[in-house]
């Protein structure tokens, strides 16, 4: 069974330009998390999306936005790029909603460098 | 209310010898700990869970110890391996909510043969 996809492994921009992550969950995950993972902080929570619909969001500003497509999906898109953005962003995916089954499975991550 | 307390940030341990990593959590609403295990170029995976029904909870030599009075619970890794070496991260979850995990800032373990 493939594990969580996430494209591109790296990416480089400069700021105040556009970023777009993708992940592809596990064959029949509904659910997806995204993560940013900074030097030194842990995985800080972004946002999650279940059936097409934001669930919820961390505290992050509105210029990190993602949505998920009708085959579950998803795409990050980070406007206006900082510096500060520059961090691993990891996806997860989980089977259900409802505990027990909302055992989280990461992704590899996008690098995203902002210069 | 939210944070994840853990500690060391980082351990050096002699191969046989015990890793211990330990975490703090203040929301009482919290009822799922797992800890996570990062190598580097990968994304965390899961390694084991506990819930606080009990006290402890062993998988191999890995084995959690909960301590639901204190708010604190632990990863020890018995007989550590050189292949052990990563960074392990403890989370914690209140299932209401069953959208973010609560991780901790992790901690780097290194295993010298």
């Amino acid at each position: 069974e493939a594990g969580v996809t996430q494209s591109p492994t790296h990416l480089i921009k400069t700021r105040g330009q556009q970023a777009t992550l993708r992940c592809s969950p596990i064959s029949g995950h509904t659910s997806v998390y995204w993560y940013q993972q900074a030097l030194g902080l842990g995985l800080q929570f972004l946002l999650w999306y279940d059936e097409g619909e934001e669930r919820n969001r961390g505290n992050f500003p509105p210029r990190f936005s993602g949505r998920q497509f009708p085959n579950y999906s998803s795409e990050l898109n980070v406007n206006a790029l900082e510096l500060e953005d520059s961090a691993l962003y990891l996806c997860a995916s989980s089977l259900e909603l409802r505990p027990p089954y909302n055992e989280q499975f990461f992704g590899p991550g996008t690098r995203l460098t902002v210069l | 209310q939210q944070q994840v307390k853990q500690s060391p940030q980082s351990l050096i341990v002699q191969k046989g010898g015990i890793s211990i990593i330990n975490c703090a959590y203040e929301n009482t609403a919290f009822d799922y700990f797992p800890w996570y295990q990062q190598f580097p170029g990968k994304g965390p995976a899961l390694l084991i869970a506990i819930r606080p029904d009990v006290s402890e909870k062993k998988e191999g030599r890995f084995t959690i110890s909960f301590n639901k009075s204190a708010k604190q619970f632990s990863l020890h890794i018995m007989d550590s391996q050189p292949g052990d070496s990563a960074t392990y991260f403890c989370a914690a979850q209140a299932t209401y909510n069953t959208d973010k995990l609560i991780f901790g800032t992790g901690t780097r373990l290194q295993v010298f043969p």
